[in-house]
């Protein structure tokens, strides 16, 4: 079975710094989707960033990026100048379809304090 | 605008009162599915459904019911709801088949429920 870990249950930057966030997984597949969500105060969950495994350059979406490392299953999340609506409890989640399901496995979370 | 709508958001109930919190979407997504959130315990599957009429077991379906009697509408059914389904409750749902999937999973805004 897939598993996902975030190992930092907490992280606080200040303003305008830069900080990463850790993710890894483990899996048997080759083809899959890994994708960053936000979830601020107001518990909405909202996708910062997606990656496709057969696809070796990392993706970027303004000031978010991620460094996907496949042999190492490592799925990390850079997020430049921070701002202060960057604070809130970031995921790290695993999608391989099957079965017609398709089923997001999870890590804990890793809640982001940006400090003005 | 493209979303997912889910009610209600804030439900108080007592233990063996039915109750539905409902789930719409209009971006005529084929795929939509219930998630559970807890804490220390991350989201969890309840039920999933691939289309209209054809729904599946999560990972922890127990307690729950589902229907899919139209594409944007899939409902989440407590019969006797119980203290252990105090939870956040997520609707989701996707774009699917072939050449059309991204993988990613909108969500709604979220339903706290508690049950005394």
């Amino acid at each position: 079975a897939q598993t996902v870990t975030q190992s930092q249950p907490e992280m606080s930057v200040q303003e305008a710094e830069t900080v990463t966030l850790s993710c890894t997984y483990d899996t048997s597949e080759n083809n899959y989707y890994l994708f960053w969500y936000k979830q601020p105060p107001s518990r909405q969950m909202i996708l910062v960033i997606r990656q496709e495994a057969y696809k070796q350059q990392n993706a970027t979406e303004n000031r978010f990026s991620v460094n996907f490392q496949k042999a190492a299953k490592s799925f990390s999340l850079k997020i430049s100048d921070s701002q202060l609506g960057d604070t809130a409890m970031y995921f790290c989640a695993f999608m391989k379809p099957r079965d017609g399901n398709y089923q997001l496995i999870w890590g804990a979370g890793t809640k982001l304090i940006i400090k003005p | 605008e493209a979303q997912v709508t889910q009610n209600p958001r804030y439900l108080i109930t007592v233990t063996g009162k039915k109750l539905t919190v409902t789930c719409s979407q209009n971006m005529n997504h084929e795929y939509m599915s219930w998630y559970r959130q807890d804490p220390g315990l991350g989201l969890r599957q309840i039920y999933y459904s691939m289309n209209v009429e054809v729904t599946d077991k999560g990972d922890v379906p127990e307690g729950y019911k589902v229907s899919r009697k139209e594409k944007r509408n899939f409902p989440l059914i407590l019969e006797s709801p119980s203290p252990n389904q105090t939870s956040l409750y997520f609707c989701a749902s996707s774009l699917v088949g072939a050449g059309r999937s991204t993988g990613e999973l909108f969500f709604g805004e979220g339903s706290r429920l508690t049950v005394l």
